[in-house]
């Protein structure tokens, strides 16, 4: 069973504050996804890390994935109130033979205040 | 694109009835359907694994006689919970992985989730 730790687990910070978001495991994965759900809503996709050492840029967001394709972080520039939300990593399984089922994080619950 | 809908988007039922959620994916066709559930600030839990004209997979300790799945199209999943009770209110989410990605991405795109409320 492959496990992702995300942390840490909740964030509050003041708005203009940098913060980052780690993903570990143990395990190799072929992808890892990010996601941000808002209450009462489905999880959005941000971005797909494929690559060992990939880095990917999304306005203030930066997403990496470690060289062993184990890890990965997401760290958050200058940090606005409308990033406040639920973020996930998920990993996609390197055997290929789960239909493409992903391995979640824990979950980071991030509260920017104004 | 690779938009999901889940219908309905919340429901509340009496204990002992069954309530069914539909997951569509509405401009890409998913040979891959997932049913996940979600406890409030929580992150997600998988319950099934749903492929076009095949039986669902489950997940350890969740029961399929309890929650019925169905992926009859490559649009439309479903979920039936069966005889509900309070405990299984939640709020149960969909995925659908795009038939064209490559095994390597393996990117799911989420509906917007059902509130299931059992009294």
């Amino acid at each position: 069973t492959q496990l992702l730790e995300q942390s840490p687990q909740f964030l509050s910070i003041q708005e203009g504050e940098n913060l980052t978001v780690y993903c570990n495991s143990s395990s190799v994965f072929s992808s890892l996804q990010w996601y941000r759900q808002e209450p009462g809503e489905g999880p959005v996709l941000l971005v797909t890390v494929v690559t060992g050492g990939e880095v990917k840029k999304l306005k203030r967001l930066t997403f990496q994935f470690g060289d062993a394709r184990k890890d990965s972080s997401l760290h958050i520039t200058a940090a606005q109130p409308g990033d406040t939300g639920l973020y996930l990593c998920a990993g996609a399984d390197a055997g290929g033979t789960s239909y493409g089922k992903l391995t979640f994080g824990q979950g980071t619950i991030l509260t920017v205040h104004p | 694109g690779a938009v999901v809908s889940q219908h309905p988007s919340w429901v509340i039922c009496k204990s002992g009835t069954s309530v069914k959620i539909e997951c569509r994916s509405l401009d890409f066709q998913a040979t891959t359907m997932f049913w996940y559930r979600q406890f409030p600030k929580q992150s997600l839990m998988l319950m099934a694994t749903s492929n076009e004209g095949s039986k669902a997979t489950y997940e350890q300790g969740v029961e399929k006689d309890k929650f019925l799945i169905n992926h009859a199209s490559l649009t439309l999943s479903t979920l039936t919970v069966t005889s509900a009770h309070p405990e299984d209110s939640s709020f149960y989410i969909c995925s659908a992985r795009d038939r064209r990605g490559g095994m390597s991405y393996n990117e799911q795109f989420f509906g917007p989730g059902t509130r299931l409320t059992v009294l």
